[in-house]
């Protein structure tokens, strides 16, 4: 079947606009989550999803940043008012459950971002 | 605090050499589950294998072997007899039972094996 998928791949911005990047999730996972990876930092956890519980998030770095996750499928981060630190790729992920055996995380291609 | 090691930064290996990648996790939580991930130069981390803390056995798959100390809180990676298309960055993370679906992920080993 069809794995995580992520778009755009890539997207160029200027400072100060505001981004949107999409996630589709492998079909039937519950569990949805995003992480960011940048030269400086590695890979970050930001945000997670688990079915209609409340999102984890604890590894959003300002409040500039925020997701959603629609009919618990399809997720959105956004990015509001871009810095220039803000430029990495942006992975999504999905497991089946977030909290038993079935926590393996698939993830997608990713989005570079680019914080001109 | 929860934190994985992953000292190499960068190898470089011949091809058909075996090559081991080192991981050093720290929790005090006694429930956690390892995890590996290889990203080649595509970029899409692809999922290797999962640990849980319970389970100590080393396992095989092919060319691709683990070692799961707890003693040593370390979950090493060995490749052997190694090829050009095992270049990528490998990176271990750590998950802790109680703490949700986050992965804590080591800073990377970027292997590179030249033919």
């Amino acid at each position: 079947g069809a794995g995580v998928s992520q778009s755009p791949s890539n997207k160029v911005t200027e400072k100060g606009k505001d981004v949107e990047l999409r996630c589709d999730p492998i079909s039937g996972h519950t569990a949805l989550y995003w992480y960011r990876q940048s030269l400086g930092q590695g890979l970050e956890f930001l945000i997670y999803f688990q079915g209609n519980s409340a999102p984890d998030k604890s590894g959003l770095p300002s409040d500039r940043f925020s997701a959603e996750r629609t009919g618990g499928s399809v997720s959105t981060l956004t990015i509001q008012r871009t810095q220039q630190e803000d430029s990495a790729v942006y992975l999504c992920a999905s497991s089946l459950t977030a909290t038993t055996a079935a926590d393996t995380q698939y993830f997608g291609p990713g989005t570079r971002l680019t914080v001109l | 605090a929860q934190k994985v090691t992953q000292a190499q930064t960068e190898i470089s290996v011949v091809e058909k050499e075996d090559v081991t990648l080192d991981c050093v996790y720290e929790t005090r939580d006694t429930t956690y589950y390892l995890f590996w991930y290889k990203q080649p130069p595509s970029g899409e981390l692809v999922f290797l294998i999962r640990r849980n803390s319970f389970d100590e056995q080393n396992e095989i798959s092919g060319r691709y072997s683990w070692n799961f100390q707890k003693s040593t809180s370390s979950f090493n990676f060995t490749i052997t007899a190694s090829q050009v298309v095992d270049s990528a960055v490998y990176f271990c993370a750590l998950r802790i039972y109680n703490q949700g679906g986050k992965l804590i992920f080591g800073q990377g080993t970027e292997l590179s094996v030249k033919p």
